[in-house]
């Protein structure tokens, strides 16, 4: 079973230019999240959805766009890439969305914005 | 809001040595406690987690932490560690009420040398 999965695993932009991250989940889970990594921080909340249609900011949503089309996939879009999004990014999902719930993570998209 | 703060960025241990990862957490509600696991090139997975009940909680590989609320900490422990326990470890809060919004600490990186 393939849980959560991310693509590109690596990519390299230049500043203005657009990129969709991919992130499909296998397991029926309802919640999805994408977290952003900076380097010596831990991973802060980008953005969320409770279901298909149904998304919400987290900690840091600015320059960032997504959507939930189908229970199974949570893109997220850079529309005008800039060197502070460099990072590495991270989605995942859980059943429910309840606090004492585990995430399931993918392995991740190491982004470099030059 | 919450917060978490992992005392130390960086642990070098020697191969069975006894191992200690400190975390301290802040807020204001009560709160679910977790830490994940980031093996190299790997996203984060689940390692233990308190909710209620007994302050010591065990995972499956030898790791135990203990909940510790009044010196609000979770400190993370393993009495004899193998080189493949090498890894990044994040501690994670979550409020018990509403839907779950991790709040991870900054992460510490286990090194284990033979």
């Amino acid at each position: 079973n393939a849980g959560v999965t991310q693509t590109p695993k690596f990519r390299i932009l230049k500043i203005g230019q657009s990129m969709t991250l991919q992130c499909t989940q296998d397991m029926n889970h309802n919640y999805m999240y994408w977290y952003r990594q900076d380097p010596g921080m831990g991973l802060k909340l980008i953005y969320y959805s409770v279901g298909a249609g149904i998304t919400d900011k987290g900690e840091v949503p600015n320059g960032y766009n997504v959507s939930r089309s189908t229970t199974e996939d949570f893109p997220l879009r850079l529309e005008l890439a800039a060197p502070s999004q460099t990072s590495v990014y991270f989605c995942a999902s859980s059943q429910s969305g309840q606090a004492r719930e585990t995430q399931y993570f993918g392995p991740g998209t190491r982004l470099l914005v030059l | 809001a919450q917060s978490v703060t992992q005392l130390d960025s960086q642990v070098p241990v020697f191969e069975e040595a006894p191992v200690e990862l400190r975390c301290n957490y802040s807020s204001s509600v009560s709160v679910y406690l977790f830490w994940y696991v980031q093996y190299p090139n790997q996203g984060l997975q689940l390692l233990l987690k308190y909710l209620s009940g007994s302050t010591l909680v065990e995972s499956i590989n030898g790791f135990e932490a203990e909940f510790n609320k009044s010196q609000t900490s979770f400190h993370l422990r393993k009495p004899s560690v193998h080189i493949s326990d090498t890894a990044e470890y994040f501690c994670a809060v979550s409020e018990i009420q509403g839907a779950q919004k991790l709040v991870f600490g900054q992460g510490t990186r286990l090194t284990i040398n033979p």
